[in-house]
């Protein structure tokens, strides 16, 4: 079993476009992430979020929105898309409230913007 | 807000011994990770340090300098397989906890 799972694992589209990606984890953790990471393979957090709060890194552009409809899942959709939007982006887990939890990182997403 | 260094890239030979640093300048701490990602792959957790010293893991082993703002990852006995990029994170105090990385330190380890 897959402990954190994302859809799609490519997504190739056009400027402009609306997409999502999902993801899902199995561990029964209680916050979850998205993190982006460009070509220069800089990771950089976007959002964490557990079922009390969430947290919004303030450099990231409102087209993109985090939606939870569980605490097992957290989904990022991205309106308009840009050609610098274009990177891969991980959706990680981790127990909440405490900094000694590791990450779990799921596969990843990699999105390409025409 | 948070500032991590780390070098670009590194290159060792297989079977010998490699030390990567991390320097950090923080506002709040509460403790250090190193993670290990292999190329198109997810990162993968190593070590955790919050405390000062050396803890030892395998063939790898993460000290820390909290007065100094560095900590460094020690591989021994490099195999071929190790040849991935190593990411130093921090996490901060005060609220969120989440983890800020460093750029990553590629790796590459040659016969």
């Amino acid at each position: 079993d897959t402990a954190v799972s994302q859809t799609p694992k490519y997504l190739v589209t056009q400027m402009g476009n609306d997409k999502s990606i999902k993801c899902e984890q199995n561990l029964g953790h209680d916050t979850m992430y998205w993190y982006k990471q460009d070509s220069k393979k800089f990771l950089k957090i976007m959002f964490s979020y557990n079922n009390k709060e969430l947290i919004i890194n303030e450099t990231v552009p409102n087209r993109f929105s985090p939606k939870s409809p569980d605490k097992a899942h957290l989904n990022l959709h991205i309106n308009s898309l840009e050609l610098g939007d274009s990177a891969v982006y991980f959706c990680a887990s981790s127990q909440a409230g405490t900094n000694t939890g590791e990450l779990f990182f799921g596969e990843g997403s990699r999105l390409t913007v025409l | 807000g948070q500032n991590i260094d780390q070098p670009t890239e590194m290159t060792a030979t297989e079977g010998a011994i490699v030390q990567i640093n991390c320097t950090y300048q923080t506002s709040g701490f509460n403790g250090l990770f190193w993670y290990q990602q292999h190329a198109g792959e997810a990162p993968t957790f190593l070590s955790y340090n919050v405390l000062d010293g050396l803890e030892e893991k395998g063939r790898f082993s993460s000290f820390l300098s909290r007065s100094k703002g560095y900590s460094y990852l020690l591989l021994k006995e490099l195999q071929m397989k190790d040849s991935a990029s190593y990411l130093c994170a921090v996490s901060p105090s005060g609220g969120s906890y989440i983890p800020t990385f460093g750029r990553g330190t590629s790796l590459i380890v040659h016969p």
